[in-house]
């Protein structure tokens, strides 16, 4: 299986702050096709996962320009600009390049 | 509008089978290109991806369950199941299912609880 490792599991910061956030994995996550399937996730409090960013670098329909995602073959990093409140919550990584798909364990945003 | 939603028993002993249903809508699972999956998440922990079904009926499975996951479709009524047999407590979670395209979980349903007790 692929092992996805998140630093750090958790993160205080300023609103209008700047923050990254590291996620390596095991093996490279370069699919066969050239495609990379890393994507961010973003789980509010007492809420289902939403997703932020998909294959690296591409933001889903209707997320901020704040947040960016880069990265490749087994490192990859999210940048969030310009903290507000709603961006508060647990942020994961996953790759979707081999079953069986996995996550890592996951980053705390916290006000400082 | 995509949206999905999962539906279980809520409560259920040890060995017994549990069976879910995740009903959507907004999309067909017909649709080249588009999956369900699901994923649980025991309370206060991470993710774990349990299976994938697709449209033309391929299936994937996570091998740290073993032999007890089967996932299914009913393309007609949009509605995907999974069946996980002989729980015990570590299969106690909220199961989420969520629409997969190119290999990323861009929908999720509301998920539900599901506990194992004696």
């Amino acid at each position: 299986d692929v092992v996805m490792t998140q630093t750090p599991v958790s993160l205080s910061v300023s609103l209008g702050g700047q923050v990254s956030i590291s996620c390596r994995s095991s093996q490279s996550l370069v699919h066969n096709n050239g495609n990379t399937y890393l994507s961010w996730y973003l789980q509010k409090p007492g809420q289902s996962p939403q997703l932020l960013i998909y294959k690296v670098s591409n933001r889903f329909s209707g997320i901020s320009d704040r947040f960016s995602g880069s990265g490749s073959g087994t490192d990859f990093t999210l940048k969030i600009s310009r903290v507000e409140p709603d961006d508060l919550g647990v942020y994961y990584c996953g790759q979707g390049t081999q079953y069986p798909y996995t996550f890592g364990a996951g980053t705390k945003l916290e006000l400082k | 509008q995509v949206t999905l939603k999962e539906s279980g028993p809520g409560i259920l002993q040890p060995s017994q089978t549990l069976s879910l249903t995740c009903s959507f809508s907004g999309f067909s699972l017909s649709t080249s290109g588009i999956c369900v999956s699901w994923i649980r998440q025991p309370s206060g922990k991470g993710l774990e991806w349990l299976a994938t079904i697709c449209w033309e009926d391929s299936k994937g499975y996570n091998p740290s369950l073993k032999n007890r996951l089967t996932i299914s479709k009913d393309t007609s009524n949009n509605q995907a199941f999974l069946k996980i047999t002989s729980v015990d407590t570590a299969d106690t979670a909220i199961y989420y299912c969520a629409r997969e395209g190119s290999r990323t979980f861009a929908y999720w349903g509301q998920g539900t609880l599901v506990t194992v007790s004696s």
